[in-house]
C-alpha cells in the first residue's frame, strides 16, 4: 500500500545514546517533515524538507539531525538522547501544493 | 509567528447529535485548510480540506470556512461513538523558498456519549 513508512514503532533509550528513526515514502512527494508530539503541545515541527537534497530547522531542531537521503527516505537522528526527547515523533510527506500532508504510523521513543 | 488556535476539549456531544469544532487562524495570506481525525495512539488521518469561503460537506461531515473572519469550522452530524477522537485544524501558507507549511492547531478532543 502506498504511504509513508516509519521504522522503528516503538524504542526505548538510555539517556546519551544514539539513534536514527527512518522514515521512507512511495508516493513520489518533493517535502517530507519530522514531528514531534507531546501531550498538551500538539504537532511541533522539527525539521523539514522541502525537495531532494534540502534540509530546513522547524521550530524545535535542537538535539536533533536529519538526512534526506533521496526522494524517497527522510531520517532524524538522535546523537545523544535526553529524557526531554521521550515523545511519539511522526515523519509526513507533501505532493502537490494545498493538498495536506500524509502522516507515517510514528515511533514511540522513551529515553530513561 | 502563524497560529492557529483550537478549544481544547474534551467536546462531549451525545450520539445522533451535531459536534461543531472550530478553529481560528491568523495569517491572512493562508490558502487552504485541513481537519485531520487523530485516533488515540495513532497518526493524523485527512478528513476534509477546503479552499474556498462557504460550504463544503462530505458525507456526515461539513467544513465550513469564512477567510474575513480567519474562521474555520467542523461539522459532524448524527455523531457516533467511532467519531470520538482527537480532530486537529491546519492551516496551509507559503513560508518562503517555494516551500509551503501546514501549520497545526493542538486539536480538540470529541467525545461521542452513546
Amino acid at each position: 500500500n502506498a504511504g509513508v513508512t516509519q521504522t522503528p514503532k516503538f524504542q526505548v533509550l538510555k539517556t546519551g545514546q544514539s539513534m536514527t528513526l527512518q522514515c521512507a515514502q512511495d508516493m513520489n512527494h518533493n517535502s517530507m517533515y519530522w514531528y514531534r508530539q507531546d501531550p498538551g503541545m500538539g504537532l511541533r515541527l522539527i525539521y523539514y524538507s522541502a525537495s531532494e537534497g534540502t534540509t530546513d530547522k522547524g521550530e524545535v531542531p535542537n538535539g536533533y539531525n536529519v538526512s534526506r537521503l533521496n526522494k524517497r527516505e527522510f531520517s532524524l537522528r538522535l546523537e545523544s538522547a535526553a529524557p526531554s526527547q521521550t515523545s511519539v515523533y511522526f515523519c509526513a510527506s507533501s505532493g502537490r501544493v494545498l493538498r495536506g500532508y500524509t502522516f507515517g504510523s510514528g515511533t514511540r521513543l522513551t529515553v530513561v | 509567528q502563524k497560529e492557529v488556535e483550537q478549544n481544547s476539549g474534551p467536546l462531549s456531544v451525545p450520539e445522533g447529535a451535531i459536534a461543531s469544532l472550530n478553529c481560528t487562524y491568523s495569517d491572512r495570506g493562508s490558502q487552504s485548510f485541513f481537519w485531520y481525525r487523530q485516533y488515540s495512539g495513532k497518526s493524523p488521518e485527512l478528513i476534509m480540506f477546503i479552499y474556498s469561503n462557504g460550504d463544503k460537506e462530505d458525507g456526515r461531515f461539513t467544513a465550513q470556512l469564512n477567510k474575513a473572519s480567519q474562521y474555520v469550522s467542523l461539522l459532524i452530524r448524527d455523531s457516533q461513538p467511532s467519531d470520538s477522537a482527537t480532530y486537529l485544524c491546519a492551516v496551509y501558507a507559503y513560508s518562503g523558498a517555494g516551500s509551503y507549511q501546514l501549520t497545526f492547531g493542538k486539536g480538540t478532543k470529541l467525545s461521542v456519549i452513546p
